[in-house]
């Protein structure tokens, strides 16, 4: 069984710029998650997808968008990048079809904007 | 106010003791509760996952969930070096919200 594998594990960008997140989902689920982690503080929920389709947002502004794919796996898409975007970028995959939230994640995604 | 409020720590103990980890929450609505492990530089483990009030019990860690006062707890007994790690309580309806994280340090 595969694990949640997140690419790249770093990234350095600069004010303005925009950067593709991806993430591939543990075998067999179908649900993918993205948070976003600051220093010091917990995950906060950025998206998530079931099935090719947005399924609930958090409190984040439209520049940040996303895409699940056929096999599952996602991307996240942040555009015109703000200081305050340097983070931990989180994917976690779960098999939401059970009803419940067991989240199983990557190692992340360290974006730096200069 | 935050959906979910964990104790900041940093907590420090000697090997072998008995931590005790916890949170509050507010959202009534939470159905599920869940501790994870967090290793420096590296994605949240699931460690407990619960779903009602009372005890479960998993090895040398127990999870504690009070909906009547919204207080979730991880107890883990005979503390182990290799138990330093951020400890994330979350809850979850339709979607996961974090605390903060309590950061432990098990000396040897």
């Amino acid at each position: 069984e595969t694990g949640v594998t997140q690419s790249p594990t770093h990234l350095i960008k600069t004010r303005g710029q925009q950067v593709t997140l991806r993430c591939s989902s543990q075998s067999g689920h179908n649900t993918v998650s993205w948070y976003q982690q600051a220093l010091g503080q917990g995950p906060q929920f950025i998206f998530q997808y079931y099935r090719e389709e947005e399924n609930g947002r958090g409190n984040f502004p439209p520049r940040f968008s996303g895409l699940q794919f056929p096999n599952y796996s996602s991307e996240l898409n942040v555009n015109a990048l703000e200081l305050d975007d340097s983070a931990l970028y989180l994917c976690a995959s779960s098999l939401r079809d059970r009803g419940n939230e067991k989240l199983f994640f990557g190692s992340g995604t360290q974006l730096s904007v200069l | 106010q935050k959906e979910v409020e964990q104790d900041p720590g940093p907590l420090s103990v000697p090997e072998g003791a008995i931590v005790s980890l916890n949170c509050t929450y507010s959202n009534s609505a939470f159905q599920y509760f869940m501790w994870y492990r967090q290793y420096s530089r590296k994605g949240p483990e699931l460690l407990m996952y619960t779903y009602s009030s009372g005890n479960k019990e998993d090895g040398r860690f127990t999870a504690q969930v009070d909906k009547s006062s919204k207080y979730i707890s991880l107890f883990i007994r005979d503390s182990q070096p290799s138990d330093s790690a951020t400890y994330l309580c979350a809850g979850d309806a339709g979607k996961s919200t974090f605390g903060d994280g309590t950061t432990l340090t098990v000396k040897p």
